[in-house]
């Protein structure tokens, strides 16, 4: 029972480069969300999902793009990595919206 | 506009004491409430919830207690333990529907000495 599991664990890019932070949950949990945490910050959200091919935008979208094809996969994309999004990022995923649940994160650094 | 709140960025208490981490919210419309533990360089882990219909919610050492009409929760945890020393975060939900999205709050970094 993996839970939600984020793919990589650490990755240092440089600027304008990009990649997709990989999200993968066996739940069948409908909902799914990113976050990003930053010193002082908390976590913000950046977009979420309700549902396969349904996707929205939270409190800090830019510069990130998501999709859900299917019930159990959804990945961040940073298209163009600007220093500014040096962060660790969470994924979560939840059913009903009781129980959420979190993968152990992406530490990213943009150089 | 910081919709949940946890104004002590830092709460230091002694083993077998009580710990109190506070939260307040500003927008009427959350009505499920969470917190979270997190330890370095891993994922927030679920403690313990309370819904508005309720003041209250025990889980062995962890009790939340909600004051609606302040806008106020907190969590006690009794007694403290070494292992408890984690940073907590404070999140709620917005009620209808099937939109989920968690607001948290700043985290209390709790340290707990032997």
């Amino acid at each position: 029972n993996a839970g939600v599991t984020q793919t990589p664990k650490f990755q240092v890019l440089k600027t304008g480069q990009s990649m997709t932070l990989q999200c993968a949950q066996d739940m069948n949990h409908e909902y799914m969300s990113w976050y990003r945490q930053d010193p002082g910050m908390g976590l913000r959200l950046i977009h979420y999902s309700v549902g396969a091919g349904i996707t929205d935008q939270g409190e800090v979208p830019n510069g990130y793009n998501v999709s859900r094809s299917t019930t159990e996969d959804f990945p961040l994309r940073l298209l163009s990595a600007a220093p500014s999004q040096t962060s660790v990022y969470f994924c979560a995923s939840t059913q009903g919206g009781y129980g959420y649940t979190f993968g152990s994160g992406t530490r990213l650094t943009v150089v | 506009d910081q919709q949940v709140k946890q104004n002590s960025p830092s709460l230091s208490v002694q083993e077998g004491r009580i710990s109190i981490l506070n939260c307040d919210y500003t927008n009427s419309m959350f009505d499920y409430f969470l917190w979270y533990k997190k330890y370095p360089a891993e994922g927030p882990t679920f403690l313990i919830s309370i819904s508005s219909i309720k003041d209250k919610n025990e889980d062995g050492r962890f009790t939340v207690f909600l004051n609606k009409s302040a806008k106020h929760l907190s969590l006690h945890i009794v007694p403290s333990q070494p292992g408890d020393s984690a940073v907590y975060f404070c999140a709620a939900r917005e009620g209808g529907g099937s939109n989920y999205k968690l607001t948290f709050g700043k985290g209390t970094l709790l340290t707990v000495n032997p």
